[in-house]
């Protein structure tokens, strides 16, 4: 089993729509959670970031961590066709300062 | 901008060829890192330099040769590469002492080998 398990899609939604992103995990030592989002023929840009249980809002972001069952997610609301692109998950464990990243899932948002 | 620069972003090189990839963070960052991204398949770290001192080596073949004179700078010798290593490598840096050690990426250099 992968450290980090993400469904790469693609994902297609039409605009304004809710999009829900999702990774789960393996390694219950991992405490640190991000979310990177790639356009194509780019470098990833972190987006959000958090190390606790529960939600953090940034906009029309949502990053949600939920422990328990070792699953996180990334909400966007009022979806726009310029989010379109690969958004990454990476996690870090308190033993290991290097990120675990998940294979990325691709986003479509059409018009 | 992200504070991570990298040079070339563009680069064709033939399989007899030395280049050179540079990267430059200006972020005040003690870690930094190579990974290479292939088409449709996930993130590969390479290598990972901490305070000028490297870290990690994830069984990367000799043809590429890193090297990282300071904490700002890292570079990624390349020679007698194969058609296969044909991808973006990122480059990233990071805090190691900073809460989750959240790295940041540079806008990466495309790398053709023909």
């Amino acid at each position: 089993q992968k450290e980090v398990e993400q469904d790469p899609g693609p994902l297609s939604v039409p605009e304004g729509a809710i999009v829900s992103l999702n990774c789960t995990y393996s390694n219950s030592a991992f405490q640190y959670f991000m979310w990177y989002r790639q356009y194509s023929r780019k470098g990833p840009e972190l987006l959000m970031y958090t190390y606790s249980s529960g939600n953090k809002e940034d906009g029309r972001f949502t990053a949600q961590v939920d422990k328990s069952s070792k699953y996180i997610s990334l909400f966007i609301r009022d979806s726009q066709p310029s989010d379109s692109a690969t958004y990454l998950c990476a996690i870090t464990s308190g033993g290991s300062y290097i990120p675990t990243f998940g294979r990325g899932t691709s986003l479509i948002v059409h018009p | 901008e992200t504070g991570v620069t990298q040079t070339p972003r563009h680069l064709v090189m033939g399989m007899t060829n030395k280049k050179s990839l540079k990267c430059e963070q200006h972020l005040g960052h003690n870690a930094m890192y190579w990974y290479k991204q292939s088409a449709k398949k996930p993130l590969e770290l390479m290598f990972v330099y901490n305070f000028k001192e490297q870290t990690e080596n994830n069984s990367v073949p000799s043809r590429f040769s890193p090297e990282c004179p300071n904490s700002s700078h890292l570079f990624l010798h390349l020679h007698t590469l194969q058609p296969e290593d044909s991808a973006l490598y990122l480059c990233a840096s990071s805090q190691t002492d900073s809460s989750g050690n959240t790295i940041y990426f540079g806008e990466g250099s495309w790398l053709t080998v023909v």
